[in-house]
């Protein structure tokens, strides 16, 4: 069956622009989640969402970044005013259930956001 | 507060001799430690999982990991490496709250040398 999906696979952007990223999670996973991959460093969380709410995003840096994911499924995830920092690969992943013990989270490809 | 320490960011070894990646964490709670590949251009996979049942996990590709709660060690293994190994390796920690945050450490890259 089809995994997770990441759309672009790669963005550049010029400081200051808005950019989306979109996330298709495997039909029927209700938790998707969403990280941050700078060079040589392994994903740090950002986002967690089970359903439509946003169950946890302590993760988020500042509020230049959100996320949403309206109807359960597709979850899009919004940078403003992006700054060069911000490059890095944004990770998505989804899980069967709303967490519970040793789910597996499955991940898409990534898409490479890079900041001019 | 949970983290995670991967004492290796490179390891380099002979095809056909094993593989030792090490990992150590620390968890306020009952831990979930996962163990997880990414080759490059291509998305993170699942090796294995560790979920408070047996202590020693087998996963796919002929790697195991022992969970060892006294030295908070879940260190990755596999008995002779193979040149489709060379990827990087990130374990990872999550307690067993309300849902599945995980908390990912920062990367071993394994080198096979044919």
């Amino acid at each position: 069956g089809a995994g997770v999906s990441q759309t672009p696979s790669n963005k550049v952007t010029e400081k200051g622009k808005y950019v989306e990223l979109r996330c298709d999670p495997i039909s029927g996973h209700t938790a998707l989640y969403w990280y941050r991959q700078s060079l040589g460093q392994g994903p740090e969380f950002l986002i967690y969402f089970q359903g439509t709410g946003a169950a946890d995003d302590s993760g988020l840096p500042n509020d230049r970044f959100f996320a949403v994911r309206p109807e359960g499924s597709v979850s899009t995830l919004k940078i403003q005013r992006t700054e060069r920092g911000d490059s890095a690969v944004y990770l998505c992943a989804s899980s069967p259930g709303g967490g519970g013990l040793g789910n597996e989270q499955f991940f898409g490809p990534g898409t490479r956001l890079t900041v001019l | 507060a949970q983290s995670v320490t991967q004492l290796d960011s490179h390891v380099s070894v002979s095809e056909g001799t094993p593989v030792l990646l090490r990992c150590n964490y620390s968890s306020s709670y009952s831990p979930s430690l996962f163990w997880y590949v990414q080759h490059p251009n291509k998305g993170l996979q699942l090796l294995l999982k560790y979920t408070s049942a047996a202590t020693l996990v087998k996963g796919i590709n002929g790697f195991e990991a022992e969970f060892k709660k006294s030295e908070t060690s879940f260190h990755l293994t596999k008995p002779s490496a193979h040149m489709s190994d060379a990827a990087e390796y990130f374990c990872v920690v999550s307690f067993s709250g309300g849902y599945q945050k995980v908390t990912f450490g920062i990367g071993t890259k394994l080198q096979v040398i044919p």
